[in-house]
């Protein structure tokens, strides 16, 4: 395994400029997960997939959050109209459900700064 | 719902020193329960991870943690810490059923002192 990956690992923006990240989860893992963690706090759970199903999503994620994963593959999360306060951590993790106890594997993360 | 609480937000020990960290968490279902490490700049990695059976649990570079359901933690120790232990710590929990969302703490930033 390769392990999961996220791009880009830094993005800095203006306020009320949308934003982009892709997350690569690890070869043949049906889950995936985006959290966001803020400085001084945990991750915060975001939303999460199950192949190309959405299956669940946080009221953190505000209308101007979008999440997709076409082909059950990659993701995309948008964050339209950027605001100050959505500068974090976005931390992507993946798993499987063909092993019943399988746990989440992290990426680095990509760090959004709003100006 | 979960909620996990780290009662230490910083612990700072000598090196080859023992430490704990602990975690605490409320829950009315079974749940799953682990502890991530975070080094700067980094992702979350796994350290270990407690599903069922003995509630010992050992993990990656010497830590190990115990399950104790009636007092609801999850602390996590090891008996001779390292400089490069230095990192923010995380527990967290699932709620047991599907291997979901996890419910994280807020970190522990253990820092070890030569």
């Amino acid at each position: 395994d390769t392990g999961v990956s996220q791009d880009p690992r830094h993005k800095i923006t203006k306020r009320g400029q949308n934003v982009t990240f892709r997350c690569d989860p690890i070869s043949e893992h049906n889950r995936l997960y985006w959290y966001r963690q803020t400085l001084g706090q945990g991750p915060e759970f975001l939303t999460y997939f199950q192949n190309e199903a959405q299956l669940e999503k946080s009221r953190l994620l505000s209308d101007r959050f979008s999440a997709e994963r076409p082909k059950g593959s990659f993701s995309t999360l948008e964050i339209q109209r950027t605001e100050q306060g959505d500068s974090a951590m976005y931390l992507c993790a993946s798993s499987s459900l063909k092993r019943a106890t399988d746990t989440q594997y992290f990426g680095p993360g990509t760090r959004l700064t709003v100006l | 719902a979960q909620s996990v609480t780290q009662l230490d937000s910083q612990v700072p020990v000598f090196e080859e020193a023992p430490v704990e960290l602990r975690c605490n968490y409320s829950s009315s279902v079974s749940v799953y329960l682990f502890w991530y490490v975070q080094y700067p700049n980094q992702g979350l990695q796994l350290l270990l991870k407690y599903l069922s059976g003995s509630t010992l649990v050992k993990g990656i570079n010497g830590f190990e943690a115990e399950f104790n359901k009636s007092q609801t933690s999850f602390h996590l120790r090891k008996p001779s810490v390292h400089i490069s232990d230095t990192a923010e710590y995380f527990c967290a929990v699932d709620r047991g059923s599907t291997l979901g969302r996890l419910y994280f703490g807020r970190g522990t930033q253990l820092t070890v002192w030569p």
